[in-house]
């Protein structure tokens, strides 16, 4: 079974300080994303990647930075981490949106609070 | 990008079908059609997708519009397992980007 897997599964962090969110996946697929989700609320997209080195910004990419040193590995970067970033992130990969059948994987999350 | 609208709640007793609906309008033609769904404390689970034609599987029966334009995720004797918020979303062929909205929560009671 496909597996993608978050590190840390909770953080608290200052207003102001630097969050790294890892996420580690053993699918060998090639597309990653980082989705957030807020309480009652759908998930939204960040930043997606689909080859090492190089990543794509998604839906609201504003304050985060990511980071796809690997095919294995997504790094979602909180520079100055605020308030407003106080959310459950989700890392999630895939075969491909190229593909009909395309469906992805997601890891358990990891609840930030930034206070 | 064509969005869904879905109920915000459903309730369900163990054993029953189950028929979850999505509204999307707006779909064009490339626009793929995903189901997935989300319990507390983990991440969504792909259950089902398609097109045009209607799709089953071990988790779901998706039955799509002739127009497109609605589609229903049926679950067949639902279990407990069974209770999770219901995304229906719409994928365009090569994009990367799903649009989730805020989901159906089926609620199941034994």
């Amino acid at each position: 079974e496909a597996a993608v897997t978050q590190s840390p599964r909770s953080k608290v962090a200052v207003t102001g300080g630097k969050v790294t969110l890892s996420c580690h996946q053993t699918n060998n697929h090639d597309y990653m994303y980082w989705y957030r989700q807020d309480t009652g609320h759908g998930l939204r997209l960040i930043h997606y990647s689909y080859v090492a080195d190089s990543t794509e910004k998604g839906d609201i990419p504003d304050g985060y930075k990511a980071s796809r040193p690997s095919q294995e590995n997504f790094s979602l970067i909180l520079e100055l981490a605020s308030l407003s970033q106080t959310a459950v992130y989700f890392c999630a990969s895939s075969d491909g949106p190229g593909l009909s059948n395309e469906r992805l994987f997601f890891g358990h999350g990891t609840k930030l609070s930034v206070l | 990008d064509a969005k869904t609208t879905q109920p915000d709640s459903m309730e369900s007793t163990e054993g029953e079908t189950v028929h979850l609906p999505c509204s999307h309008a707006t779909i064009s033609g490339n626009e793929y059609i995903y189901w997935y769904r989300q319990v507390p404390l983990q991440g969504p689970e792909y259950v089902t997708h398609g097109l045009q034609q209607n799709t089953t599987n071990s988790m779901a029966f998706l039955a799509i519009a002739s127009d497109r334009k609605s589609s229903t995720l049926i679950l067949t004797h639902v279990s407990l397992r069974d209770a999770a918020v219901y995304h229906c979303i719409l994928r365009r062929g090569g994009s990367a980007k799903l649009i989730f909205g805020e989901g159906t929560k089926l609620t199941v009671s034994s």
